[in-house]
């Protein structure tokens, strides 16, 4: 069926370090891809998207290239802060009438000064 | 722009009591949806309302979950009576329509069931 994979947290890097959170998918048609972003004590935002193949989303300095020939998202951010130190989730959105958000389990990541 | 609003924040109870939790959406969302977020999962959808119509309840165990957006507006989740494996952060999510990419969430509620 429909899966998303992400890697297992938690993350812990040095400010200034670069990120990779791994996520790959599995589901049929041309799904949309989406990273979304749980700081502590906050709701669930959107930091990025991508609708098809080949789209980069960015935001906030973090990129995700939609690769369909891998079935990968991957989220990267050249120099994270303490402020990135959040759990990120990366989700699909299948194609179609049944668009309902299909979800990893979540990476947390911690960022030290 | 005000966001979606939950309340309770947190609640507390023994098992086999009932608990209900509400949800205010972003001021012409016509889209709603009710998440239960176990710790270390990803959110798993309970139930999606288009207005006040039900779209999706698939996993929404409906011998002790019952949920209502009566007016298109707010809504309540429901859980009566509660077992120990409800423990969670339960999140409401608004969005312009089904169609809409972006979903926006709440704080969540954090049920914890003794």
């Amino acid at each position: 069926g429909d899966s998303v994979t992400q890697m297992e947290g938690p993350v812990t890097l040095s400010e200034e370090a670069f990120l990779t959170i791994n996520c790959t998918y599995t589901a049929t048609g041309y799904p949309s891809l989406f990273w979304y972003v749980q700081y502590p004590g906050e709701g669930l935002q959107l930091l990025l998207k991508a609708t098809k193949a080949d789209d980069k989303g960015s935001n906030k300095g973090f990129e995700a290239t939609y690769r369909k020939e891998t079935t990968s998202f991957h989220l990267e951010k050249g120099s994270v802060q303490v402020s990135d130190s959040a759990v990120y989730f990366c989700a699909l959105r299948l194609a179609g009438n049944n668009r309902k958000l299909i979800w990893g389990l979540g990476t947390s990541l911690a960022v030290n000064p | 722009e005000a966001g979606v609003a939950q309340s309770p924040r947190y609640k507390i109870i023994e098992k086999r009591q009932s608990v209900a939790f509400w949800c205010n959406p972003i001021s012409g969302h016509a889209t709603l949806y009710w998440y239960q977020q176990i710790l270390g999962q990803g959110p798993k959808l309970l139930i999606q309302f288009q207005n006040n119509g039900v779209v999706d309840d698939s996993q929404l165990p409906k011998d002790r979950f019952s949920a209502e957006r009566l007016k298109g507006v707010d809504s309540t989740l429901k859980i009566q009576p509660a077992k120990l494996e409800d423990s969670a952060v339960y999140l409401c999510a608004s969005s312009l329509d089904s169609q809409a990419y972006e979903q926006y969430f709440g704080p969540g509620t954090r049920l914890t069931v003794t």
